[in-house]
């Protein structure tokens, strides 16, 4: 069955940076894409990004753009998302997604991981 | 704040049918994007309900069901059992900001 397993809880202090990952399995990984989608603390779902694990193309959220990078291996189906300059309203539960398609994140993300928990705090 | 704008709450007797609402804008359900339902319990992962506005996938009762129409989209919910309480999110990609957006949410009580 198709599986995301994401890596374990971080805590961070203001100013550092954090690197979540996303290990997949049961599907081709280079047939679709990722997404990576945030949840602070009693409030909504925000996309921060997603990259295609076929091409590597990447898309941004603006709110968070220029300080998240997403990336892929594909040796090990496993996909990326650093957070730097870390804020104390980064705090939140990190997701990542699969997309239905490797071309683009139109189409809504149909499995997801099981969150992972950044804490910003001093 | 958000893109996509939902009603805070709704609520429902178990069996009553509820319908979630989500408005957009012409750069995004209004552009021809499509919208995607998500359901989440409190201290899960989001599950896909609806995608491509109407479209369930396997596994997803059709007690759930999707429209589309200009820039507004809804969620319906027949038959409604108790463990539909949840958080409902609507999704969908804004042309203007190029990426992917969500709406607020909407908290399902079942009373």
């Amino acid at each position: 069955q198709i599986q995301l397993m994401q890596s374990g809880a971080e805590k961070k202090q203001p100013g550092a940076s954090v690197k979540v990952s996303c290990k997949t399995s049961g599907y081709t990984f280079t047939s679709y894409g990722l997404a990576w989608v945030r949840q602070a603390p009693g409030r909504g779902l925000e996309w921060m990004a997603w990259i295609s694990a076929f091409n590597g193309k990447t898309d941004y959220a603006q709110t968070v753009q220029g300080r998240v990078t997403v990336s892929t291996d594909t040796s090990t189906s496993t996909g990326y998302m650093e957070l730097r300059s870390l804020r104390s309203d980064d705090t939140a539960l990190y997701f990542c997604a699969r997309s239905s398609h490797y071309y683009d994140h139109r189409e809504g993300f149909d499995h997801w991981g099981q969150g992972t928990l950044v804490t910003v705090s001093s | 704040q958000f893109v996509l704008t939902q009603t805070p709450s709704v609520s429902g007797a178990p069996g009553q049918r509820v319908t979630i609402s989500c408005t957009g804008t012409f750069s995004n359900l209004g552009a021809g994007q499509g919208v995607h339902w998500y359901q989440q319990v409190p201290g899960a992962a989001p599950k896909l309900l609806i995608y491509g506005n109407s479209h369930r996938p396997s596994g997803v009762p059709d007690r759930f069901s999707g429209s589309k129409s200009g820039t507004s989209a809804s969620l319906t919910i027949t038959g409604l059992q108790a463990d539909d309480e949840a958080d409902y999110y609507c999704q969908s990609y804004d042309t203007s900001l190029t990426g992917s957006v969500f709406g607020g949410g909407t908290k399902l009580t079942v009373l």
